[in-house]
Order: structure tokens, then sequence, then C-alpha cells
């Protein structure tokens, strides 16, 4: 079974912290993907960044950093210089790898990210 | 807009009666996946189809859930006999395929309350 923990529900701070978003995930397959999705107050899901087991680079993108470590079954979420936009709901995920990718993934309940200006 | 649209935006039904959701993929994604989102909680996966083929089903999915999607176009998500317990957010999501796996596009969602 999959599962993925997201153990902050809320977290504020205030504009041009640095913060990040915890993900521990648990997974009996050997190969799989993690993914990070924002749901900001409009509700659309976005789809941010997916890593998949075999590359354990971390990944910088803009003012969006990834970290994660197999090790410690984690993938953890940076922002860097929050900004007021950066306000909504972060949730990670994680999918098994079947070759043809067509797993459904599983979510963390997520975090409600909240930047003050 | 060419995004992923579900339509009702909002619906409100009493107990025992049965709705339908529509959901329109973005034309050149062939995958199709439907997830139900409560408050405080992730979307939760319910089915995925490849073009036309329902390839996977959730346990959450029970006997009164159905969904299709003909033609590998457009999908359909019925529920049967509704129950106070299927209040939530329906989500529809379209991806691009190989290459891209996990990469969905949502649509807004449909919400469901059930009396």
């Amino acid at each position: 079974a999959q599962k993925v923990t997201q153990a902050q529900t809320e977290i504020s701070v205030v504009e041009k912290e640095d913060v990040t978003l915890d993900c521990v995930y648990e997974t009996r397959d050997t190969t799989y993907y993690l993914f990070w999705y924002k749901q900001p107050p409009s509700g659309e899901l976005v789809f941010l960044i997916r890593r998949n087991s075999f590359d354990e680079q971390n990944e910088i993108s803009g003012r969006y950093s990834w970290n994660f470590q197999k090790s410690t079954s984690s993938f953890n979420f940076t922002i860097t210089a929050s900004q007021v936009v950066d306000s909504a709901v972060y949730f990670c995920a994680l999918s098994a790898y079947s070759g043809g990718g067509a797993d459904g993934l599983t979510f963390g309940k997520g975090t409600h990210l909240i930047i003050q200006p | 807009d060419t995004g992923v649209s579900q339509d009702p935006r909002h619906k409100i039904t009493k107990r025992g009666q049965n709705v339908t959701f529509r959901c329109d993929p973005i034309s050149e994604h062939n995958r199709l996946y439907w997830y139900r989102q409560t408050l405080g909680q992730g979307p939760e996966f319910l089915t995925y189809f490849q073009n036309e083929a329902q390839l996977e089903k959730s346990r959450l999915l029970s006997d009164r859930f159905s969904a299709e999607r003909p033609k590998g176009s457009f999908s359909t998500l019925e529920i049967q006999r509704t129950e106070q317990g299927d209040s939530a957010m329906y989500l529809c999501a379209s991806s691009p395929g190989q290459g891209r796996t996990g990469e969905l596009f949502f649509g807004e969602g449909s919400r469901l309350t059930v009396l």
C-alpha cells in the first residue's frame, strides 16, 4: 500500500520568508514517482513537479526547490522569498512506476500555506 | 479556453437520486482520470481511462458508481442512489500520456451536495 504524509496542516509566514513543506512517503515499490501539486484558492490543482525514484538530484526552478532523499523517504519542497501569490494548499503525491505510467496518484492531505503581506 | 472542463459545477440532490457529471478533457490527451476530494483531504483516485478503455478502478468506486468514456473523448461519471457520504468535489483530469506520467491537468471540479 502507498501512503503520503504531510504532517504540517497549515503554515503561516510573512512575505519574503523562506518556507519548507515536508512530505514523507511509504511504498513497497522499488520504482515510483513523486509529485507536488498546488491548489490555489480558485480550486484548480496545478502540477508543479515530477521526480522518479531513480533520480535523487535536487531540483531548483526559480524560487522553488525540491529535496528528494530516498534514505528518509522524503520529498520536501522549499519556497524561497515567499510571495502572497504562493498562498495555496500544496499536495505531495506518489504513484507506482508501471512502465506505461498509468497508475493513479496517491495524494497526501495537503499543507495550507498562508503568506501574509 | 482549451483546459479541462466539467459540468455541472455544482449539484444539489436528495438522497437516493441519481446524478451524472461530465468531463471534457484537453483534446489531444488520451488519458482521463476521475478523483474525489472532500474538505481538508487530498484528492482520492477513483478511475482511469486510456482512450475509451477503463483500465483501472479504485476500491472506493462502489457498484453505485459508473464511469464511461465513449469514443475516447468526453467522460461521464454517474452515481446512482446517492448517499450523504457521496457529498464531495469530483475532479476530472487529463494527461498527455507516456513521458509525462502523473502530469495531470485538472478541471475546476463538480461539487456534489447530497441532502
